[in-house]
């Protein structure tokens, strides 16, 4: 699977939006964009996932670059529940694999201030 | 529905010896997979079993084992415990299949301190 990377901390103010950026320069074709987030000492949340549209949920918006190269998540208006940390991860798409492994690298710590 | 269930929350053992964790998914889904996640990192992949098979294992040493039940809940085994096994152990559970790929849903976790 690609890799990922992102900065290691950001900050945003509560009610504005959160923009957290990803690249995966070496994503294959087949590959998904997944972001799951974790706050402290819970297991992982899954929030979103794309493979080269535009997605939006009840959580967020994904967009990804035409190119696929990068991605940027979006919390439309930031809450403090939102602070945590964010992980950007590449997964290959349908196999034999049944599901395949997350390999989530170190994240991006999104801390939301009053 | 029930999220993703993991027992004991909690747990405390000696150098040397064996746990297991266990692990119950999602309603209808077939797959699961377990995350070792150490204090200031993220998670990393241990094992994922789909219908009852081993499907994927991680750079784990052979301490480490797993295993699949009928009803599709799962255990971790680890052996011989050390002090670096000391972690928060995440299982996640997904429907699994060639159609994927699916979103994987985690459970809460156990923490296990090793003494």
């Amino acid at each position: 699977d690609a890799k990922t990377t992102q900065p290691p901390s950001m900050d945003c103010a509560e009610g504005r939006a959160a923009n957290l950026p990803c690249n995966h320069s070496t994503i294959s074709g087949n590959e998904y964009v997944y972001w799951y987030r974790q706050i402290h000492s819970q297991g992982p949340q899954y929030i979103i996932h794309g493979l080269k549209n535009n997605e939006t949920n009840e959580m967020a918006s994904l967009i990804i670059t035409e190119d696929r190269k990068s991605s940027t998540l979006i919390l439309p208006h930031a809450t403090l529940r939102d602070t945590a940390v964010y992980y950007c991860i590449v997964r290959a798409g349908p196999s034999n694999n049944a599901g395949n492994m997350l390999t989530f690298g170190g994240g991006t710590r999104l801390m939301v201030k009053p | 529905d029930a999220g993703v269930t993991q027992s004991p929350t909690h747990l405390i053992k000696t150098r040397g010896q064996q746990v297991t964790l266990r692990c119950s998914p999602i309603s209808g889904h077939k797959s699961v997979s377990w995350y070792q996640q150490v204090l200031g990192q993220g998670p990393q992949f241990i094992f994922q079993y789909y219908e009852k098979e081993e499907r994927g294992r991680g750079n784990f040493p052979d301490r480490f084992s797993a295993r699949q039940f009928p009803n599709y809940s799962s255990e971790l085994n680890v052996n011989a415990l050390l002090l670096g096994d000391s972690a928060l152990y995440l299982c996640a559970s997904s429907r699994g299949g060639n159609r994927g790929p699916y979103e994987q849903y985690f459970g809460p976790g156990t923490r296990l301190t090793v003494t």
